[in-house]
């Protein structure tokens, strides 16, 4: 069965202490893995797309990676407007739509 | 450039009733999504349009229908509503079925009493 695990559910983090979020998928072929950042009240903000294991992509302080089982997104010394819900999202091969994890909810302590 | 709007924001509706939501994708973006998300079961999807044809649905009863429109525009209607349909319906835009660069409104808050 296909599923798309994010952990850990919530994550405090003190301003300046870097971390990752992790997201774990078991899916019959990847076609694209979405990252996601979500504000209360908001719709999903896009933030990366990577293809393929080895791929990497950065912006500002966040840094997503890929390997054939899991995807990391690495922050980097987080300031308080980096607290959000955090949602990754995978394409298989065959599928036209996207599948979500639960996200990880975020925040960041000044 | 205008990103994706969605209306009405907030709806409330009682059980039985019907509802219509809207979608104005960006200017040039021909697949529109739709989206449930509740605290329960995170974002699912319900289903796609591309240039007014629905490419795929999602695991949802037949209550949930939409269309999309010549200039892209879709609707989503949820009829004989159920309090479980209370959720935050959303909407996505993209150029095409890749899904790069999907840009989502932000939402119609639907609460069924």
């Amino acid at each position: 069965e296909d599923q798309v695990t994010q952990s850990p559910e919530a994550l405090r983090l003190q301003e300046g202490e870097s971390s990752s979020l992790n997201c774990s998928y078991t899916v019959s072929g990847l076609r694209g893995l979405f990252w996601y950042r979500q504000d209360p009240g908001k719709g999903p903000e896009f933030l990366f797309t990577l293809y393929s294991a080895g791929e990497e992509k950065e912006k500002e302080r966040l840094k997503a990676t890929l390997t054939k089982k899991e995807s990391f997104l690495h922050i980097t010394a987080p300031k308080p407007e980096d607290s959000a819900t955090y949602l990754c999202a995978v394409l298989k091969t065959g599928a036209n739509n996207l599948f979500f994890g639960t996200g990880t909810r975020l925040t960041v302590i000044p | 450039k205008a990103g994706v709007t969605q209306t009405p924001r907030y709806l409330i509706k009682t059980r039985g009733q019907q509802v219509t939501l809207s979608c104005s994708p960006i200017s040039g973006h021909r697949s529109v999504s739709w989206y449930q998300q509740t605290p329960g079961q995170g974002l699912q999807f319900l289903f796609e349009y591309f240039s007014e044809t629905q490419r795929n649905k999602g695991n949802f009863p037949g209550r949930f229908s939409g269309r999309q429109f010549s200039n892209s525009r879709s609707e989503m209607n949820v009829s004989t509503l159920e309090l479980g349909d209370s959720a935050l319906y959303l909407c996505a835009s993209s150029r095409d079925h890749s899904y790069n660069e999907q840009f989502f409104g932000p939402g119609t808050r639907l609460t069924v009493l």
